[in-house]
């Protein structure tokens, strides 16, 4: 299975300041078709997990353009630009290049 | 407007097994696929299998292989899964979550989720 790894695993990021949390894969996740299978879910507080990001550096409708996912291979990073309180959460990457998809175990952000 | 709704909460005894529904509605249930997912209290997100709702092809997670079975109703547009052979391990929030697979997968639409719990 690919193991997915993530850093820092808690981020207090004060209101108005950048955040950058770091996804990594114990394999490569370029497709044969040139697309990276990494995406990015927030999971807020006593809600089902959300999509930010897809295909390592698509944004999700609806998805506010502060938030940007970028990397290939096995380094991805996903930005904040600007924090804000509604970004309050548990960020996920998950790679879905080969079954089992699996998950990182997740990065707590709150404000700082 | 595109929504999953998911059967209630279950309590069941270790060596039971479980079914959770998942109703659809709001787009064509046939055109996706959908996948279950669990998460443990305190822990990550989990991947269990997903089924071709069109005709029912399932792939599942080995972890899970042999105990879980996922299914759907295209008339009723739900998905359902069954795990068996249930211990304190499987104690956890179960979700459905829809996927167009265009070029890769990812979940645009999550259900509520529906906590499984396991206890004697």
């Amino acid at each position: 299975d690919i193991v997915m790894t993530q850093s820092p695993l808690s981020l207090p990021v004060s209101p108005g300041e950048p955040a950058s949390i770091s996804c990594r894969s114990s394999q490569s996740l370029l497709h044969s078709n040139g697309y990276n299978c990494l995406d990015w879910y927030l999971q807020k507080p006593g809600q089902s997990p959300q999509l930010l990001i897809y295909l390592g550096s698509t944004r999700a409708s609806g998805v506010p353009d502060r938030f940007s996912g970028s990397g290939s291979g096995t380094d991805f990073t996903l930005k904040i630009s600007r924090m804000e309180a509604e970004d309050v959460g548990v960020y996920y990457c998950v790679q879905t290049l080969q079954t089992p998809f699996t998950f990182g175990p997740g990065t707590k952000v709150d404000i700082k | 407007q595109v929504q999953l709704v998911q059967s209630g909460a279950e309590m069941k005894k270790p060596g039971a097994s479980v079914k959770v529904s998942c109703k659809a509605s709001g787009f064509t249930f046939t055109d996706y696929f959908i996948h279950w997912l669990r998460q443990a209290p305190g822990q990550s997100l989990e991947w269990m299998g997903w089924i071709t709702t069109a005709n029912g092809d399932t792939t599942y997670s080995q972890k899970f292989q042999g105990r879980v079975a996922i299914t759907r109703d295209p008339s009723a547009s739900t998905a359902f899964m069954e795990l068996s052979s249930l211990t304190s391990e499987d104690t956890a929030i179960y979700y459905c979550a829809r996927d167009s697979y265009s070029i890769g997968s990812y979940f645009d639409y999550w259900g509520q989720g529906t906590l499984v719990t396991v206890s004697s």
